[in-house]
């Protein structure tokens, strides 16, 4: 299995720039998470799907990040305009129904953002 | 709200011995999952052990096993006979047993070994 699969890994932008970021989860996981890790704030989680609905969208933190999973391949997460602030590496994670509510969520590589 | 906490911010060990590493955690809930993650330099988050709460026995995952002692609420990580490829940040996260959701994780200990 590839594993989960972000693009782009590295990404640096100026501030009011559109940025949006990509993620193909694992084959047949029923769950996708938007995770973002800054120093201040450590892991934390943003929005999370279950079969390409939204579930929980409340660690979003303003209206300006927004994210899509138009089908059960690939999520989108678009930051829009950006600010310095938004710089942190974010990941996704995708996890299957089988194993039940305490299944483990595998994570991708993460794409390091830098706002200028 | 669950919280987690790493009291280490960094620990160093040297190749070959025994490291433990400490989490303790709060929330109210009976049923829950806990688990420690390792993110190397690569900034890949990768799954060391996971341990349900309703299991008594400690999960064992090679030269990894935890010491889960549910009344105290504690969730500590030893790693034996230390390898160089150990390096590299540790966090430890729980998962209610009630709800789809989100990991909670602890800030990180930061695991050095030296040769």
């Amino acid at each position: 299995d590839a594993g989960v699969i972000q693009s782009p890994r590295h990404e640096v932008t100026e501030m009011g720039q559109e940025v949006t970021l990509r993620c193909k989860p694992i084959s047949g996981h029923d769950y996708l998470f938007w995770y973002r890790q800054t120093m201040m704030r450590g892991l934390e989680l943003l929005i999370y799907f279950n079969n390409n609905v939204p579930i929980d969208d409340s660690g979003m933190p303003e209206d300006r990040f927004s994210a899509k999973m138009p089908n059960a391949s690939f999520s989108t997460l678009k930051i829009q305009p950006s600010e310095p602030r938004d710089s942190a590496v974010y990941f996704c994670a995708s996890s299957p129904l089988t194993g039940g509510l305490g299944e483990t969520q595998y994570f991708g590589p993460g794409t390091r953002l830098l706002v200028l | 709200a669950q919280t987690v906490t790493q009291s280490q911010p960094e620990m160093s060990v040297q190749e070959a011995e025994t490291v433990t590493l400490s989490c303790t955690y709060d929330t109210s809930e009976s049923d829950y999952y806990l688990f420690w993650y390792k993110q190397p330099p690569s900034r890949q988050m990768i799954l060391v052990i996971r341990q349900e709460a309703y299991k008594q026995q400690n999960a064992t995952e090679n030269r990894f096993s935890v010491n889960f002692q549910k009344a105290a609420k504690s969730f500590s990580l030893k790693i034996s006979d230390s390898q160089l490829g150990d390096a590299a940040m540790y966090f430890c996260a729980y998962k209610s047993g009630t709800s789809y959701g989100k990991l909670t994780f602890g800030q990180g200990t930061i695991l050095t070994v030296h040769p």
